[in-house]
């Protein structure tokens, strides 16, 4: 079975501070996908990367950075945290080619609170 | 911009009833349309569709994708108090950014099936 493994599963962090958010995948995928969902905005691109060192911005990359150095694992950096950052962060890869939805597999989310 | 517009953002009903979600679609470069059912954790897929007129099945599931009028519906029957769940619906295109292709996601159907 496809893991997409997040390293934490809430996370608890004060305004300024800087966060790490992990990512880590066991299949080899080529594409992983940082998204924030939050209540009646539905799943938001932040930012995703198709291949390693290789990113591309996504719908709502201001205040965020990411980082691929290898290819299972794909972080999400928060800067300086701020309070409107709170939400469910959701990680997924998937493989190379088109129609990469069935195959899209999501991590259990991290759910990020900034005091 | 990419758009993906899905009613009703909630809905609650009683077990046995059948409903039916909708999702309609503003994308560039159409590759498919898909449909996840999130409960607690991360979203689990459930169609895909590329194709006008075909309806997937699963079970008391069912899914056709219109691409003439741009939407989709989900249709469950029988419903059950399991069903209970946000609905997403996402649309594959080649993402404007880059080179990959991209999911963009609609809000969701928050669906209750109440006793």
């Amino acid at each position: 079975d496809v893991k997409v493994t997040q390293s934490s599963r809430y996370l608890v962090k004060r305004t300024g501070e800087k966060v790490f958010l992990e990512c880590v995948q066991d299949m080899d995928h080529e594409n992983m996908f940082w998204y924030r969902q939050d209540p009646g905005l539905g799943l938001r691109l932040i930012y995703f990367s198709y291949d390693v060192k290789m990113k591309e911005k996504g719908d709502i990359p201001e205040g965020y950075s990411v980082s691929r150095e290898k290819k299972e694992r794909f972080s999400l950096i928060l800067e300086s945290a701020s309070t409107n950052q709170t939400s469910m962060y959701l990680c997924a890869s998937t493989g190379q080619g088109p129609l990469l939805g069935e195959k899209l597999f999501f991590g259990s989310g991290t759910q990020l609170s900034v005091l | 911009e990419d758009k993906v517009v899905q009613s009703p953002l909630s809905l609650v009903v009683h077990e046995g009833d059948t409903v039916t979600l909708n999702c309609s679609y503003e994308v560039t470069n159409f590759r498919s349309l898909l449909w996840y059912k999130q409960e607690k954790k991360a979203p689990t897929f459930l169609f895909m569709l590329t194709s006008s007129g075909i309806e997937k099945k699963s079970g008391r599931l069912s899914s056709i994708l219109d691409k003439k009028e741009l939407f989709s519906i989900l249709n469950i029957t029988a419903t059950q108090t399991g069903d209970s769940a946000v609905y997403l619906c996402a649309v594959e295109a080649k993402y404007s950014g880059g080179g990959a292709d991209g999911l963009t996601f609609g809000k969701g159907t928050h669906l209750i099936i109440q006793p």
